[in-house]
């Protein structure tokens, strides 16, 4: 069945640097994956798409990158700041109806 | 812009109770998805519906009922329920139509059971 893997330990880094979150998935070849941003008891907010023919997708300070041959993504935060502290989860969709499975989650903490 | 609204924010249940989750997905948006999400879990899929018909069904318990009316909104109906049923409920909603749509998540009904 298919697996997602995200860094399961809490990412602790200090403001303006770069955070890089990872995404590992097995048994399946998406067409595209998600990344999702969630903060304690809110739902999960969209923030990036990338499709298996894109390598890079860049949204402000956010930039997505997708090895479908590695099978993983990487999430980048370039120029953190504190109110980037939340949990990002990925996200694929298996069966092309939009049921999305998540990855467990990794926390991210910048801290001033 | 109009979001995702759930309804009951909280829900406070005893063991064997019945509980209805309530969610009116985004105007125009076709398809509505459940999630579960225990404590430090990610979210489950439980369900979802397309067009008002049940088009994927996940890890969701024979004791959970769900459905989507002609106004689009769902009710997730939960009976018997049990300690373990306790976590955030989700809904979403989506537009199919729309490539590779990405989910507009509600901020969640939090169930406990005690």
């Amino acid at each position: 069945s298919q697996k997602i893997e995200q860094n399961s330990e809490a990412l602790n880094i200090q403001e303006g640097k770069t955070a890089t979150l990872t995404c590992n998935y097995t048994n399946y070849s998406p067409a595209y994956l998600q990344w999702y941003r969630q903060d304690p008891g809110r739902g999960p907010v969209f923030l990036l798409l990338i499709r298996e023919n894109e390598k890079e997708k860049r949204k402000e300070r956010l930039k997505v990158t997708f090895d479908t041959t590695l099978k993983q993504s990487l999430f980048h935060i370039t120029a953190s700041q504190p109110a980037d502290s939340a949990t990002y989860l990925c996200a694929l969709d298996m069966s092309n109806t939009g049921k999305l499975i998540f990855g467990q989650g990794t926390t991210l903490q910048v801290k001033p | 812009a109009a979001g995702v609204i759930q309804s009951p924010r909280h829900l406070i249940k005893e063991k064997r109770e019945t509980a209805t989750l309530k969610c009116y997905p985004i105007p125009r948006h076709d398809t509505v998805y459940w999630y579960q999400q225990g404590p430090g879990q990610d979210p489950q899929f439980l369900i979802s519906f397309y067009e008002k018909m049940q088009s994927d069904k996940g890890s969701i318990p024979d004791r959970f009922s769900a459905q989507q009316f002609s106004d689009y909104h769902s009710e997730l109906n939960m009976s018997s329920l049990e300690l373990g049923d306790s976590a955030l409920y989700f809904c979403a909603s989506s537009l199919r139509t729309e490539r590779n749509s990405p989910l507009h998540f509600g901020n969640g009904t939090r169930l406990t059971v005690t």
